[in-house]
């Protein structure tokens, strides 16, 4: 059974860093890209950032320079660590697999806020 | 912010039938497939079509999908209760080198 499980979620100031990470188990790991969205309060789904089984990774424009993607294929794990964070930035964050994402995880709360 | 334009809405009763468009640029929806995604609240979103129009594992025939030029529409006909839900498309957009998702729409069962 295909599991992605998010962790490192929590409340943090604007300005602040903060670094999920993404256990993966069930499936090769190394085969797959892997992907995180999140969906804002209030708003609809939002594709933040992808990385390739080769290392190549990809942003949306919100986050570029300012969130980085990783991925530890023998740990089967993918992060992003997030640094001057903006309100904006608030919502669960998803791990999913694949292009198209297929398997998604529960999600992690991320809130910015003074 | 998104370049996949959704209506915020749409509604119909049980068991009639529920079109959602999604449109796009020649850069996205012209360009790639085009995926569809259920969501309901608290929940992980589920991929519900993918490759335009190929119904994932599991998907009841009651959900169609289809992409013409730099649109693309989902269908969901004989509508059941448990359907309220966001739906989302979503594509690769070459320009921007990343993945979009549409700015969703919420089915409501009446």
């Amino acid at each position: 059974e295909v599991q992605l499980v998010e962790s490192g979620g929590g409340l943090v100031q604007p300005g602040g860093s903060l670094r999920l990470s993404c256990a993966a188990s069930g499936f090769t790991f190394s085969t797959y890209e892997m992907h995180w969205v999140r969906l804002g309060t209030g708003k609809g789904l939002e594709w933040v950032s992808g990385i390739g089984t080769a290392g190549d990774t990809y942003y949306a424009g919100s986050v570029k320079g300012r969130f980085t993607i990783s991925r530890e294929n023998v740990r089967n794990s993918v992060y992003l660590q997030m640094n001057t964070m903006r309100a904006g930035d608030t919502g669960v964050y998803y791990c999913a697999r694949g292009q198209p994402p297929d398997q998604w995880g529960q999600g992690t709360l991320v809130t910015v806020s003074p | 912010q998104s370049v996949l334009t959704q209506p915020p809405s749409a509604s119909a009763t049980p068991g009639q039938r529920v079109t959602i468009s999604c449109s796009g640029r020649r850069s996205n929806i012209g360009s790639n497939i085009v995926n569809w995604y259920q969501h309901l609240p608290g929940t992980a979103p589920k991929l519900l079509i993918y490759s335009n129009s190929q119904r994932s594992s599991g998907v009841p025939d009651r959900f169609s999908a289809s992409k013409s030029g730099t649109s693309a529409s989902l269908a969901i006909s004989g509508l059941h209760s448990e359907d309220e839900a966001d739906y989302y498309c979503a594509a690769w957009d070459d320009s921007l080198n990343g993945f979009l998702f549409g700015t969703g729409t919420k089915v409501i069962v009446l």
